[in-house]
């Protein structure tokens, strides 16, 4: 079956960068667009990042352009993301989802997530 | 940016009886060229990631409940559970998808009257 993994959260000061790994199994993986979502403590959810099978085309929310960087190896079958000048109001836990072949459209399924925070 | 916005956020339904969740984009998702709405709805029960229940405003994903059904076009929408169970009790969201950023109504909680 399909199945999403992430790992590399943890707690980080601001300023400092994490790196956040999602492992896919049970699915071509070089075929579908793959996300980075993100819900912070008690709240909503936020879309950050998606790209492509090939790896690109690259999207991201404004939030993070500039600090986040999305990106994948599809010989490993592994998404990662890359985040720099971490901010407080990044504190969240991340998900890893697999969008759709064509473009990124809807999100399913999506991994346990790993949570991410931001503290001094 | 498309705002999505949900109503209500809560809601308490006894159980067998209807529950429906509202969702109005700040712009159209109707995209004219193959007329469809460029809307999913999901499901987050606590300590759960979100699971997908349906897509093109009104797709069922394979293997939810046929109780779930989503209608609307444009700008309204609307999630419906026909007949409540309590495995239902759960946060949905709705989502646009036409534009980036996709974007999230805020949630709505429905739990058990």
């Amino acid at each position: 079956q399909v199945q999403l993994v992430e790992s590399g959260g943890g707690l980080v000061k601001p300023g400092g960068s994490l790196r956040l790994s999602c492992a896919a199994s049970g699915f071509t993986f070089s075929d579908y667009y793959m996300s980075w979502l993100r819900q912070a403590p008690g709240k909503g959810l936020e879309w950050v990042s998606y790209l492509s099978g090939s790896g690109t085309p690259i999207n991201y929310v404004d939030s993070v352009k500039g600090r986040f960087t999305i990106s994948r190896d599809n010989a490993k079958n592994s998404l990662y993301l890359q985040m720099n000048s971490l901010r407080p109001e990044d504190t969240a836990v991340y998900y890893c989802a697999r969008a759709n072949k064509e473009r990124a459209g809807w999100f399913d399924p999506w991994g346990q997530g790993t949570l991410v925070t931001v503290s001094s | 940016d498309f705002v999505v916005t949900q109503s209500p956020d809560s809601l308490a339904v006894s159980l067998g009886e209807r529950a429906t969740i509202n969702c109005k984009s700040s712009q159209s998702v109707l995209y004219n060229s193959n007329n469809k709405n460029y809307l999913a709805w999901y499901q987050q029960k606590p300590g759960q990631p979100p699971k997908l229940l349906l897509y093109w405003a009104s797709t069922r994903e394979s293997g939810v409940p046929d109780r779930f059904s989503g209608s609307g076009s444009g700008t309204d929408f609307t999630l419906t559970i026909s007949s409540l169970q309590a495995e239902d009790v759960a946060v949905y969201y709705c989502q646009q998808y036409y534009s980036t950023p996709y974007t999230f109504g805020q949630g709505t909680k429905l739990e058990i009257k």
